[in-house]
């Protein structure tokens, strides 16, 4: 059984740097072709994909977002970090943590989600 | 980077009508695409992958189709706790970017 869970501030202030922790169960991400990914939802708007890591510690980011973004694994802890300098009040959405499993970068386990605002 | 266009952005149906939803992606994506649904105040939940397989635990009123650029999310006939919102995803190659979603509605 699959299961994701982010952590982090719900609050941040605009210019603050914004780190979320997905702590995971159930896969390694010392198994070939495992991928733990981040997706963000302004409140009602489109899911936006942000970033993805791989088992052998290949990383992709969205470009628009490329230069703040930094994701990173502790394979020994089962958890993936999220970070994401300068925010802004446009950053304010739910971020989910996600898995990719070995056959394809689609996600077919989720988070609950967890609510970031910036805000002054 | 992949666009990807959905239509339509809404859409309201009676139960037990069948509905098709478009994803277009901007350049060939051969069979890598996904769907999902997002009911109201959930994480989103994988439906189909490799554009026509169903996901374990997914009802079979739903299918998928298309490859190329051109697909299709297709619900047989429509239950009431189909009540959401869907979204196509490119992970043919990164960024593996979403639709703008399209949002169904019970009439």
């Amino acid at each position: 059984q699959i299961t994701l869970k982010e952590s982090g501030p719900t609050l941040v202030k605009p210019t603050q740097t914004l780190t979320l922790s997905c702590t995971f169960s159930g896969f390694s991400l010392r198994n070939n072709g495992m991928g733990v990914g981040w997706i963000r939802q302004p409140p009602g708007k489109a899911l936006e994909w942000l970033a993805l890591i791989f088992w052998d510690d290949n990383k992709r980011y969205s470009p628009s977002l490329k230069s703040r973004l930094t994701i990173t694994k502790d394979t020994s802890k089962n958890q993936v970090v999220l970070t994401m300098t300068n925010m802004d009040p446009v950053d304010t959405a739910t971020y989910y943590c996600t898995h990719r499993p070995p056959d394809g970068s689609y996600l077919d386990y989720w988070g609950q989600g967890t609510l970031v605002t910036v805000s002054s | 980077d992949i666009q990807m266009t959905q239509s339509p952005s809404s859409l309201s149906a009676s139960v037990g009508d069948r509905v098709t939803i478009t994803c277009r992606a901007s350049q060939g994506i051969s069979n890598n695409l996904a769907w999902y649904q997002q009911r109201p105040g959930k994480a989103p939940n994988l439906l189909i992958y490799a554009a026509s397989t169903l996901q374990s635990g997914v009802p079979s009123r739903f299918s998928g189709s298309g490859s190329g650029t051109d697909f299709t999310l297709t619900i047989s006939s429509l239950q009431p706790e189909d009540v959401a919102s869907y979204y196509c995803q490119n992970y043919n190659s990164a960024p593996y970017t979403f639709g703008q979603g399209t949002k169904l509605e019970i009439k």
